[in-house]
């Protein structure tokens, strides 16, 4: 069983600090992965998406992939209160039969 | 208008009724999915579909079913409706060519069974 994993928070930031959001998976195979953010009684949208090792950095957002150690995160720079939302981590399915998971999402909520 | 639709948006019915919920997008994506989402149990797959001819289980598909009557419209039907169903329901489309391509989600429909 493919599993994603997310400490489910909530994770306190103080407003103009970085946000380090974090996610780990099971599937050696898995090669990229996608961020998705939500807000409370809304509809996830992706804001960042990873293919290769190393970083990615897009505005204020950056998303690291660590294959060897099946870890990724998102930093979020400058918090602002509007990133309190949850952040949904899903890898990229690798076989059609794979089913698509997301991760359970870690809360951040950034203090005024 | 939005790319992805979802009706009714919010819904409450007794156990053991029949209830529809209907997806329609405009985004010409082949594959159309949906979900559940509870709190702390995170998004998930119920059924999906990568064309009209291809309906697929996902990890919690009893007590649910769909039809892709459409390249454009998805829909789920809860054939006898239970209290554990009550949940916020989302539709999301992707492209299709890769096996998990960014998805765009819809409104939700928020389910209450009583």
């Amino acid at each position: 069983q493919k599993e994603v994993e997310q400490n489910s928070g909530p994770l306190s930031v103080p407003e103009g600090a970085i946000a380090s959001l974090n996610c780990t998976y099971s599937d050696r195979g898995s090669q990229s992965f996608f961020w998705y953010r939500q807000y409370s009684g809304k509809s996830p949208e992706l804001i960042m998406s990873i293919y290769s090792n190393g970083d990615k950095e897009d505005g204020r957002f950056t998303a690291q992939l660590n294959k060897a150690s099946q870890y990724v995160s998102l930093l979020i720079r400058d918090s602002q209160p509007s990133d309190s939302a949850t952040y949904l981590c899903a890898p990229q399915l690798m076989n059609r039969d794979d089913k698509i998971i997301f991760g359970k999402g870690t809360r951040l909520h950034i203090l005024p | 208008d939005a790319d992805v639709t979802q009706t009714p948006r919010n819904r409450i019915t007794k156990t053991g009724k029949r209830i529809m919920l209907e997806c329609s997008q405009t985004k010409g994506h082949d594959r159309m999915y949906w979900y559940r989402q509870d709190p702390g149990l995170g998004l998930r797959l119920i059924y999906y579909s990568f064309d009209v001819k291809d309906i697929n289980k996902g990890e919690i598909s009893d007590g649910y079913s769909v039809s892709r009557q459409a390249q454009a419209k998805f829909s789920l039907s809860l054939e006898s409706a239970i209290p554990n169903q009550t949940a916020l329901y989302f539709c999301a489309t992707s492209m299709g060519g890769a096996y998990q391509e960014t998805q765009y989600f819809g409104p939700g429909t928020r389910l209450l069974v009583l």
